[in-house]
């Protein structure tokens, strides 16, 4: 059973467009929301991550928007570069018994035309 | 910091060969994590342990797969005998529940072909 789900599974975006990732959960034991972002080649490595005490959180031109009522979570890129190019996860934690278990989406692979 | 260090980097062997597959973790994190990458199943858990216990290995596929962490340093996931559906990448990654951080920090990676 996939814990979080995340979609579309592949995104193709213009250079300087907006490309935006969108993630579900069920868990609400889930207090912890990264993203990491993947390059061809490389581990997987923390992007940007939000609790959900807030509702949003920006990082230069990546920015999450968190729902807790609807528990879903998305990661927006603004102006977004042929640099961003690269297969993206969205994760959830949670608290106690889990220590710092990640549960990872399928991912999505984005693709910015110059 | 070195970061996390796997290796080999690639492997490639046949089926029925032992395969074993290495991890050193980031000095002074207490968490360590295996991770398997193919495209069909995306990024899937293995194992995880905390402090070199073994906490949950629900996401080993089969008996024919095996980890071990001996100490806070070194840890190894071994598939014996190996298939060739066992080709994929294999990642290990490790955090410090101690300082109250969920960040994991993978390697670069292991890519495994069995022929």
């Amino acid at each position: 059973q996939q814990q979080v789900k995340q979609s579309p599974q592949s995104l193709i975006v213009q250079k300087g467009g907006i490309s935006i990732i969108n993630c579900a959960y069920e868990n609400t034991a889930f207090d912890y929301f990264p993203w990491y972002q993947q390059f061809p080649g490389k581990g997987p490595a923390l992007l940007i991550a939000i609790r959900p005490d807030v509702s949003e959180k920006k990082e230069g031109r990546f920015t999450i928007s968190f729902n807790k009522s609807a528990k879903q979570f998305s990661l927006h890129i603004m102006d977004s570069q042929p640099g961003d190019s690269a297969t993206y996860f969205c994760a959830a934690s949670g608290r106690g018994s889990t220590l710092g278990r990640l549960y990872f989406g399928r991912g999505t692979q984005l693709t910015v035309w110059p | 910091d070195a970061g996390v260090i796997q290796s080999p980097r690639h492997e490639v062997t046949e089926m029925g060969q032992e395969v074993t597959l290495r991890c050193k973790p980031i000095s002074g994190h207490n968490s360590l994590f295996w991770y398997r990458q193919t495209m069909m199943r995306g990024l899937e858990l293995l194992i995880y342990f905390n402090n070199n216990v073994p906490i949950d290995d629900s996401g080993m596929p089969e008996d024919r797969f095996s980890a071990k962490m001996p100490n806070a340093s070194f840890s190894t996931l071994k598939i014996q005998p190996s298939e060739p559906r066992d080709s994929a990448v294999y990642f290990c990654a490790s955090s410090s529940r101690d300082r109250g951080s969920h960040e994991q920090y993978f390697g670069p990676g292991t890519r495994l072909t069995v022929t």
